[in-house]
């Protein structure tokens, strides 16, 4: 059954806690992606990596790190310092489909909330 | 000049009703337009997307509608459902971006039985 998995699906930490989110895919697709939700604010990229051993910084990636040492796997840690932490996180992945045609595909999200 | 503005926010729609949403754009580069449905508390799922080659994509329910000159599409959904009723986002994507979307901010849609 292949797909996107994020673990836990809620997660709880106490403030100046540092937190990892787990994403794995089985879809053999080059491309990760970690996004941010929160509401009215549509979905905010944190960071992408197109290869293994390599990622870039998205639109908010102030206080997250990210690590790509498996294909399968794009883990996000949410830091001390990211200043309002408690949000919906989206893993997604995608793969070239055609001619500049990247189709991408979301996990199921954890929801953190940091008190 | 990467943003994709959707309209409206929110949406009700009566049940069998057309359901419309729109999406503009600035960047020309962009080649790659898709439609997420997202339902509370789950992971956006991709609906329908469409390239600026043609003007309009149908998927069951589901079209896309695309002017290039005027650099928007929009999404209709006819005889809409309850079950419908969930947060749509439009995004698009150049070639050279490698597939990094940018996405508008979404419209919930409500659809009144």
């Amino acid at each position: 059954d292949g797909g996107i998995t994020q673990s836990p699906k809620y997660l709880f930490r106490k403030e100046g806690q540092n937190v990892t989110l787990s994403c794995e895919q089985n879809l053999n697709h080059d491309a990760m992606y970690w996004y941010r939700q929160d509401p009215g604010q549509g979905l905010r990229l944190i960071y992408y990596s197109q290869i293994v051993n390599d990622f870039q910084k998205g639109d908010i990636a102030e206080g997250y790190s990210v690590s790509r040492e498996k294909k399968e796997s794009f883990p996000l840690t949410v830091t001390s310092a990211q200043k309002n932490p408690t949000a919906f996180y989206l893993c997604a992945s995608s793969h070239q489909r055609d001619r500049g045609t990247y189709e991408q595909y979301f996990g199921p999200g954890t929801r953190l909330t940091v008190t | 000049q990467q943003q994709v503005k959707q309209s409206p926010q929110s949406l009700i729609v009566q049940k069998g009703g057309i359901s419309i949403i729109n999406c503009a754009y600035e960047n020309t580069a962009f080649d790659y337009f898709p439609w997420y449905q997202q339902f509370p508390g789950k992971g956006p799922a991709l609906l329908i997307a469409i390239r600026p080659d043609v003007s309009e994509k149908k998927e069951g329910r589901f079209t896309i509608s695309f002017n290039k000159s005027a650099k928007q599409f929009s999404l209709h959904i006819m005889d809409s459902q309850p079950g419908d009723s969930a947060t749509y986002f439009c995004a698009a994507s150049s070639a050279g971006s490698q597939g990094n979307l940018i996405f508008g901010k979404g419209t919930k849609l409500s659809v009144k039985p």
